[in-house]
């Protein structure tokens, strides 16, 4: 297995417009996780999801942002309206039910909302 | 609100020198975790530490949980260690403001 993966890397689009980000978890984890990183800080937890179930959400998590996981495998986090202030990156992290606390981070999406 | 307080915010060391980074904490210690976060923006698992010691080569890690805060060691430092060092804890995972460390040849 090569790893959590994230795709796109990069992406830059016009406020107002919808973008969606999509993570691969390490296969046989069935926990992944969404994380927002801006300049300069630490990330900050924005949800996550125990096989398809999305178990828990961040008071971060706008109504603009929805996360699915629908086959408990990959997911997909969509903002809709993008604004100047989600220009962040955006990181998926993934882990086994039995060590939660080890989790595995992809590389990131970097979104730039202009 | 749990607060999550690293220090220093920046360091920069000569290549082959030691260094302690420290983490404090507002609330009860759990779920205590150390990352290393590369130029790359790439971030590592270092150590899951709820409390006592771990070791592993030239990095090692110890929580003192009813004092509220953890200690990474780094010896003989290389450049290859230079990024932002978090620690993070609790069950809905606050990471720290980070100690951004440069190692210099």
């Amino acid at each position: 297995d090569t790893g959590v993966s994230q795709n796109p890397r990069h992406k830059i689009t016009k406020r107002g417009q919808n973008v969606t980000f999509r993570c691969d978890p390490i296969s046989e984890h069935n926990r992944l996780y969404w994380y927002r990183q801006t300049l300069g800080q630490g990330p900050e937890f924005l949800t996550y999801f125990q096989n398809e179930a999305q178990l828990e959400k961040s008071r971060l998590l706008s109504d603009r942002f929805s996360a699915e996981r629908p086959k408990g495998s990959f997911s997909t986090l969509e903002i809709q309206r993008t604004e100047q202030g989600d220009s962040a990156m955006y990181l998926c992290a993934s882990s086994s039910d039995r060590f939660s606390y080890e989790q595995y981070f992809g590389p990131g999406t970097r979104l730039t909302v202009t | 609100g749990i607060q999550v307080e690293q220090s220093p915010p920046d360091l920069i060391l000569q290549e082959g020198a030691n260094s302690t980074l420290r983490c404090n904490f507002s609330d009860s210690v759990n779920n205590l975790q150390w990352f290393h976060q590369n130029p790359w923006g790439q971030l590592i698992n270092l150590f899951y530490i709820p409390s006592g010691t771990k070791q592993n080569g030239r990095l090692s890690a110890t929580t003192v949980a009813t004092e509220r805060y953890s200690l990474l060691y780094i010896s003989s430092s290389q450049t290859t260690d230079s990024g932002v060092y978090f620690c993070r804890y609790g069950n809905q995972f606050y990471f720290g403001t980070g100690t951004s460390l440069t190692v210099i040849p």
